[in-house]
């Protein structure tokens, strides 16, 4: 059972203009959820992070939305960027004290295009 | 933002030979470490989450004898792969959580290629 999906595998704007990532969750008890970026062959790169408390968190052209009735959280990047290529990944945890573990999403690859 | 390191970035080893790779954080001190595993063009797999002091605790399916988790200080973890088989071929990743803080922080990642 998927916990964390990314239903689009891909996706490809233009520069300058919005990227929208989407993430859905199943599991009620994710309280705390990520956002990471990862190139080819390189470990993942935390981007932005949001509590379960809050419904946006924002950090320069990175902006996560969290819908907690739908389940439903989404990464914003706007203006879009070449260097902004790569495939990103959500993450949600549950804090249970101790080792609060992320379930992963099967990642989005972004692509764009100058 | 946090630093965690891992060494080597790549390796390759014979078959049935042992493989330790290292992950350590650098400017944190790092209570829990956690080691994943990604296959190509699959999501990561966490294998296991070790706490410093303490014995690792492993996901479902995956061989504690084999997969070997050491985190004998609170900046350094090791993860080695014993008597290593070609299907143990894999980008492996570790990630850190500090004493404070919910986020994680991943290392560069291990390329594993076992010949």
């Amino acid at each position: 059972d998927q916990q964390v999906k990314q239903n689009s595998p891909s996706l490809s704007v233009q520069e300058g203009r919005i990227s929208i990532l989407n993430c859905d969750y199943t599991n009620s008890m994710f309280d705390y959820f990520l956002w990471y970026k990862k190139y080819p062959a390189e470990g993942p790169t935390f981007l932005i992070s949001i509590s379960s408390i809050k419904d946006k968190n924002e950090d320069g052209r990175f902006t996560v939305f969290l819908n907690k009735s739908a389940k439903h959280l989404s990464l914003h990047i706007v203006p879009s960027q070449p260097g902004d290529s790569a495939v990103y990944f959500c993450a949600a945890s549950a804090s249970q004290g101790g080792s609060e573990k992320l379930v992963f999403g099967k990642g989005m690859k972004l692509t764009v295009n100058p | 933002g946090a630093v965690v390191s891992q060494h080597p970035s790549w390796v390759i080893c014979k078959s049935g030979t042992s493989v330790k790779i290292e992950c350590r954080s650098l400017d944190f001190q790092a209570t829990t470490m956690f080691w994943y595993r990604q296959f190509p063009k699959q999501s990561l797999m966490l294998m296991a989450t070790s706490n410093e002091g303490s014995k690792a605790t492993y996901e479902q399916g995956v061989e504690k004898d084999k997969f070997l988790i050491n985190h004998a200080s609170l900046t350094l973890s090791t993860l080695t792969v014993t008597s290593a088989h070609p299907e143990d071929s894999s980008f492996y990743i570790c990630s850190a959580r500090g004493v404070s803080g919910n986020t994680i922080y991943f290392g560069e990642g291990s390329w594993l290629t076992v010949v």
